[in-house]
């Protein structure tokens, strides 16, 4: 069974709807991130958890929401969802020391109409 | 901030042979870390090799291995005996050592290994 899971894996949306994104892993990592790629861009941080108690912004947080439900998961939700928020997007987890590396999920491709 | 630049977006090479991937970085801090990711066609962002700063070796794990010159601010890849499951995209990343949460990452090259 794959260590980062995310669902769904594909989602056609409209725009102005709400739609959540969701990441759960079994690596007992406390760190988890979520990440947009887009073409041509690389990967960028949206919003990234230290614990459950512990959220910060990344560098690409408008537009977006997260929750942190339980250690091992964390939800990434767009409240009315627009044509650029079309991409891919990545959730990651890592242990707390600093030598410790992120895991990445499969993604989930996002299409806002 | 930090910057990462990859100046080659898309790559070629014949199947058994070996191609280098080029990566630049721009930093002020001297402890950091750097990283080599690849996505497939399956999306999945896979770590391939990584690099402690303060390490003068340069890293490597089976066919790739990377050509660290801390001086010059330049992480390249290189991937020996090139297979057809090594077509994907690679990302450059980077992390400073005293904020262990953020990667900066490269726009990322298309490598494609031809038979």
């Amino acid at each position: 069974d794959a260590d980062v899971t995310q669902t769904p894996r594909n989602r056609i949306t409209k725009t102005g709807k709400r739609i959540m994104l969701e990441c759960s892993q079994t690596k007992g990592h406390d760190r988890m991130y979520w990440y947009r790629q887009d073409p041509g861009l690389g990967l960028r941080l949206i919003y990234y958890s230290f614990d459950v108690k512990d959220i910060n912004k990344g560098e690409i947080s408008d537009g977006y929401s997260v929750s942190r439900q339980a250690q091992a998961k964390f939800s990434l939700s767009l409240e009315s969802a627009i044509p650029n928020q079309t991409a891919l997007y990545f959730c990651a987890t890592s242990g707390e020391r600093v030598t410790d590396t992120q895991y990445f999920g499969p993604g989930t491709r996002l299409t806002v109409l | 901030a930090q910057t990462v630049t990859q100046s080659q977006p898309e790559m070629s090479v014949q199947e058994a042979e070996t191609v280098t991937l080029s990566c630049t970085y721009d930093t002020s801090e001297s402890n950091y870390y750097l990283f080599w990711y690849k996505q497939p066609p399956s999306r999945q962002m896979i770590l391939v090799i990584r690099q402690e700063a303060y390490k003068q070796q340069n890293a490597t794990e089976n066919r790739f291995s990377v050509n660290f010159q801390k001086a010059a601010k330049s992480f390249s890849l290189k991937i020996s005996d090139s297979q057809l499951g090594d077509t994907a995209m690679y990302f450059c990343a980077f992390r400073s050592a005293g904020s262990n949460y953020k990667l900066t990452f490269g726009k990322g090259t298309l490598l494609t290994v031809n038979p």
